[in-house]
């Protein structure tokens, strides 16, 4: 499966867009890019996953470069719960393992 | 409801006693997970089981032993042989296809 690397932590204000970027170069051309977040204390809850098209749901908006090397995490309005640890992690449709990195820590402050 | 269950929430165990930790899905999902989770930290995987009567160990699995008997559970045992036990457990479960994994509300376990 391949490495990703994520900055640690960002800010964002209530009510602004919170882009966060995922850098995963080694990515091979079976594998997806998936979105987790985990509140503190709880168990990571998932958010969107996607190959090379742009994908978007009622959580989030996932960009994906068209070399495949790197992505953004797109929360269009964040909430001060959406403050959290965002993973961002790159495995194989089928048989991959479920592999976290340390992720990033998002703070929405007021 | 379908969903994934951990219990207990809270362990407490004496030094060099075994401690077994139940997760238990009713999603119908083939493949499920352990993982370990250390203050300020992301998630180590321990072991993982892709089928049942099947698993293999994660990163982190000295110390520590699973089986998979039935589809539906997936028990963790922290043995005595693990140096520093005490940690918050995940334990997840997702479907063959790798869509979404679902996680339980994780096992706090402190050892004294």
């Amino acid at each position: 499966d391949a490495k990703t690397t994520q900055p640690p932590s960002m800010d964002c204000a209530e009510g602004r867009a919170a882009n966060l970027p995922c850098n995963h170069s080694t990515i091979s051309g079976n594998e997806y890019v998936y979105w987790y977040r985990q509140i503190h204390s709880q168990g990571p809850q998932y958010i969107i996953h996607g190959l090379k098209n742009n994908e978007t749901n009622e959580m989030a908006s996932l960009i994906i470069t068209e070399d495949r090397k790197s992505s953004t995490l797109i929360l269009p309005h964040a909430t001060l719960r959406d403050t959290a640890v965002y993973y961002c992690i790159v495995r194989a449709n089928q048989g991959g393992k479920l592999i976290f990195g340390q992720g990033t820590e998002l703070s929405v402050k007021p | 409801d379908g969903g994934i269950t951990q219990s207990p929430k809270y362990l407490f165990r004496k030094e060099g006693q075994n401690v077994t930790l139940s997760c238990e899905q009713n999603l119908n999902h083939d493949a499920m997970y352990w993982y370990r989770q250390d203050p300020g930290q992301g998630l180590r995987l321990i072991y993982y089981s892709q089928i049942v009567n099947d698993f293999q160990k994660g990163d982190i699995a000295e110390g520590y032993s699973v089986s998979r008997e039935k589809k539906e559970s997936f028990p963790l045992t922290v043995t005595s042989a693990q140096k520093n036990p005490t940690a918050f457990y995940l334990c997840a479960s997702e479907d063959r296809v790798n869509t979404e994994a679902f996680f339980g509300q994780g096992t706090r376990l402190t050892v004294v």
